[in-house]
């Protein structure tokens, strides 16, 4: 039983346009939501988060939409870049449980030129 | 950038032997956390560290076992690896730009035959 999920493996955009990844969640406790983006043969880096208590985080070109009533998440990148081509993978946290993350299956970005 | 290396990178294997992967950061962070990465399934975390002798299991632990006798060193086993094993393998560390941020490191691929 997947807590979190991401059900598009991979979505494809022009260079320029706007990129919407999208991740539901069914638990109603975590407290924290993530981006993390991987490029093949390294580690995850984290991207941006929001609390479970916001709406909506930006940071330069992307933004994370929090919909609580949902359960759904989503990263916008705007304007997108052939360098963001990656998995992206969404996480939500427990902050009381040992700051464990509950990933979901990734969403491979690519941007064409 | 956090200080986190894995090794060893890359582990080739045969189905019964016995497999240690090690982590090791210069951070002195207290919690430390292994994760697998597979297709379709994200990363899922084995077992988790929360300081010196203080492991705890997560999702996917059967067959897996830790240890943390230093702060800096937290090692992964496989007492007998078997195929479905085969797997990257990310450790990780607490950020701080986030709550709920993990660091990870580059990643250890294990394949068992």
């Amino acid at each position: 039983d997947q807590q979190v999920k991401q059900n598009s493996p991979s979505l494809s955009v022009q260079e320029g346009r706007i990129s919407i990844l999208n991740c539901d969640y069914t638990n109603s406790m975590f407290d924290y939501f993530l981006w993390y983006k991987k490029y093949p043969a390294e580690g995850p880096t984290f991207l941006i988060s929001i609390s479970s208590i916001k709406d909506k985080n930006e940071d330069g070109r992307f933004t994370v939409f929090l919909n609580k009533s949902a359960k759904h998440l989503s990263l916008h990148i705007v304007p997108s870049q052939p360098g963001d081509s990656a998995v992206y993978f969404c996480a939500a946290a427990l902050l009381n449980a040992g700051n464990m993350l509950t990933f979901g299956g990734g969403t491979r970005l690519m941007v064409k030129p | 950038d956090a200080g986190i290396t894995q090794s060893p990178r890359h582990k080739v294997t045969e189905t019964g032997t016995p497999v240690t992967l090690r982590c090791h950061q210069t951070e002195n962070h207290r919690y430390m956390y292994w994760y697998r990465q597979d297709p379709g399934h994200g990363l899922r975390l084995i077992h988790y560290s929360y300081g010196v002798k203080d492991t705890d299991k997560g999702e996917v632990s059967d067959g897996y076992s830790v240890s943390r006798s230093k702060t800096e060193d937290f090692l992964l086993t496989l007492e007998s690896a078997t195929s479905s094993q085969t797997s990257v393998y990310f450790c990780a560390i607490s950020g701080e730009r986030s709550p709920g941020e993990l660091f990870f490191g580059e990643g250890s691929r294990l394949t068992v035959l």
